[in-house]
């Protein structure tokens, strides 16, 4: 079983589509997070969430959302898209809000054309 | 603001050789972890280290965590090829609400 998951694993889009990603986590966490890790490997936290609530929430641009329709899911609506986006995104979880030990998803790698 | 810095970046090492990484940060925290990640793949969970003081081993790998000096050191013993990766610290800070990881020490075992 797989513990946090994500899709697509690939993405390939134009400039200026929207787009989502989703992500699920089976562990009963309580906390979910979004990181982009750019070409240099470097990662950055984007967003976390917890129990629905939006607990940081990092300097990036608001074409970016999270969205989290339950405790097991946080997706990403990404929206006029820009090359500077291409990179992998992962998806995270941790038991608590209180950041903690965390769980990776596969990530999804963005390409925008 | 919270920041992570790992040095070195780069580690090139022959097998059988012994290394360090170390990892530094800039605000109290007692919560530090470090993370490995192969090539194109995702992050894996190594170390959680809570304490000052503490100490984890896991095979050729050994993490410790020095609150006062704000420092974590992850040594590698008699390196073998399956350890080449990047290895990622990471620290927390709870009342910042903030979460900051280092920029990775990408490891390469050499035979």
């Amino acid at each position: 079983d797989t513990a946090v998951s994500q899709t697509p694993k690939y993405l390939v889009t134009q400039m200026g589509n929207d787009k989502s990603i989703k992500c699920e986590q089976n562990l009963g966490h309580d906390t979910m997070y979004w990181y982009k890790q750019d070409s240099k490997k470097f990662l950055k936290i984007m967003f976390s969430y917890n129990n629905k609530e939006l607990i940081i929430n990092e300097t990036v641009p608001n074409r970016f959302s999270p969205k989290s329709p339950d405790k097991a899911h946080l997706n990403l609506h990404i929206n006029s898209l820009e090359l500077g986006d291409s990179a992998v995104y992962f998806c995270a979880s941790s038991q608590d809000y209180s950041f903690g030990e965390q769980f990776f998803g596969p990530g999804t790698r963005l390409t925008v054309l | 603001e919270l920041k992570v810095e790992q040095n070195p970046l780069f580690l090139s090492m022959q097998e059988g050789k012994n290394y360090t990484i170390y990892c530094n940060y800039s605000t109290t925290s007692d919560r530090l972890y470090w993370y490995r990640q192969d090539p194109g793949k995702s992050l894996e969970s190594l170390f959680v280290l809570l304490s000052n003081g503490a100490v984890k081993q896991e095979g050729r790998l050994m993490a410790s965590l020095d609150t006062k000096a704000r420092l974590s050191t992850l040594h590698i013993t008699a390196a073998v090829h399956d350890l080449s990766a990047t290895y990622f610290c990471a620290v927390d800070s709870v009342n910042n609400n903030d979460m900051r990881f280092g920029a990775g020490t990408r490891l390469t075992v050499k035979p």
